[in-house]
């Protein structure tokens, strides 16, 4: 079945400095690739996604990217803020969603 | 839109005893799902249903139950509860427009200790 690695578990990057997280997936029938955010005691909440006949999608400071080659997909999130501290899951959908074990990200004033 | 909503928030239960996690949309969506998350971890997929009185094991089914009355209602049913199913669980609904895309909404969760 499919097996989603996520990397790093933790990240801490200064306010306004940019963001990576790496998602690599086994499944090559996979072809959904959505990016949830979680806060604090909060519900994850769908915040981009992307299909796999696109290399790369944006929306305001978050963009993902797609490499269905090497199997592995990126959130960037550039020019952080505070308010972007959270949990970060991505998943991939070969049939049903597998997540990843999910990166927490700290930014620091 | 209420979304998806789930009842209780919270719940200690003592081992061996037994309940019923509710959870209800009213977005009309045909797909269902219950995760449950244990701390630091991501989310782990229990069952799922794609339509009233359809249901299937995720990737951790053992120790609940489910039932699909209704496009509504995905009730998860623990029995005999242990120690190991102490974590946070999640319902999630999906119009899944497309084999090609699921876009899921999450309830608030709830949060289950078993003592």
């Amino acid at each position: 079945g499919e097996n989603v690695e996520q990397h790093p578990s933790t990240l801490s990057v200064q306010e306004g400095d940019s963001a990576v997280i790496k998602c690599t997936y086994s499944d090559s029938a996979s072809n959904y690739f959505p990016w949830y955010k979680q806060e604090l005691g909060k519900r994850p909440q769908l915040i981009i996604d992307i299909r796999s006949n696109v290399g790369e999608k944006k929306d305001q400071r978050i963009a993902v990217t797609l490499n269905k080659t090497a199997k592995h997909f990126s959130l960037h999130i550039t020019e952080t803020q505070p308010e972007d501290s959270a949990v970060y899951f991505c998943a991939a959908l070969p049939d049903k969603l597998i997540f990843g074990t999910g990166t927490r990200l700290q930014v620091f004033p | 839109n209420a979304g998806v909503t789930q009842t209780p928030k919270f719940r200690i239960l003592k081992i061996g005893q037994s309940m019923t996690l509710q959870c209800t949309q009213d977005m009309n969506h045909n797909y269902m799902y219950w995760y449950r998350q244990d701390p630091g971890m991501g989310l782990k997929l229990i069952y799922y249903s794609v339509g009233a009185g359809i249901t299937d094991k995720g990737e951790v089914p053992n120790g609940y139950n489910v039932s699909r009355s209704t496009t509504e209602d995905f009730p998860l049913r623990l029995e005999l509860a242990a120690p190991s199913q102490t974590s946070v669980y999640f319902c999630a609904s999906s119009p899944r427009a497309s084999l090609s895309t699921d876009t899921q909404y999450f309830g608030p969760g709830t949060r289950l200790t078993v003592l």
